[in-house]
């Protein structure tokens, strides 16, 4: 099956500073979604992204299929971003079925 | 409409005994799926409905475990003879269809002991 890879595994920010955070996938997708699972354990969906670019407020996602890889860059961070976000991908073939990558867990504090 | 509901929130349960849990999607999502998170994981693909109709069943959910989703509208996941690798959170998730992001319920948390 797909491999979902993302890094950094665990990056602790202090209030305000900028974040990218890596996905990469081993095949072709034609679906790639990005979530964040707060502290309480909801997943909440932040983009449905299989190509291209795209912004919702201080959050912004590129996916570069061709490529294989994802992008989510979170601006001036706040302690509510805290949690674990989570790059999940569809096969080419099998778009309904996510596969998750393992996560990166962020940490921003005071 | 309050997004995806999922009852119960916390089940605790004995080894050996069956459990069912329910998932009511977004009423206008013909989409739903079952998904289960152990503790460090991301979710790991159980089983997904299309209205009515069960389209793939990942290979986790073994003989035990059956998933329905009578009508088209919420949905039931049955695991039978628990065991204590059971253990976790089971999500239920809906979209409108297969490219449209996903919203996903609070989970129910399973523990067997």
């Amino acid at each position: 099956g797909i491999q979902v890879e993302q890094s950094p595994p665990d990056l602790i920010l202090q209030e305000g500073a900028n974040s990218t955070l890596r996905c990469n996938f081993s095949d072709s997708v034609n679906n790639l979604q990005w979530f964040h699972q707060n502290p309480w354990g909801q997943l909440i969906n932040l983009f449905y992204i299989p190509s291209g670019t795209k912004q919702n407020g201080r959050l912004s996602a590129t996916t570069v299929a061709t490529e294989r890889y994802s992008l989510l860059y979170i601006s001036s961070s706040q302690t509510t971003d805290s949690g674990v976000y989570f790059c999940a991908v569809g096969e080419t073939g099998t778009a309904s079925k996510l596969t998750f990558g393992t996560g990166t867990r962020l940490q921003v504090t005071l | 409409d309050t997004g995806v509901s999922q009852d119960p929130r916390h089940k605790i349960t004995k080894r050996g005994q069956n459990v069912t849990f329910r998932c009511d999607p977004i009423s206008e999502h013909n989409r739903l799926y079952w998904y289960r998170q152990t503790l460090g994981q991301g979710p790991e693909f159980l089983t997904y409905f299309q209205n009515e109709a069960q389209l793939e069943k990942s290979r986790l959910l073994s003989d035990r475990f059956s998933a329905e989703r009578p009508k088209g509208s919420f949905s039931t996941l049955e695991i039978q003879r628990t065991e204590q690798g059971d253990s976790a959170m089971y999500l239920c998730a809906s979209s409108l269809d297969s490219y449209y992001g996903y919203t996903f319920g609070s989970g129910t948390r399973l523990t067997v002991v």
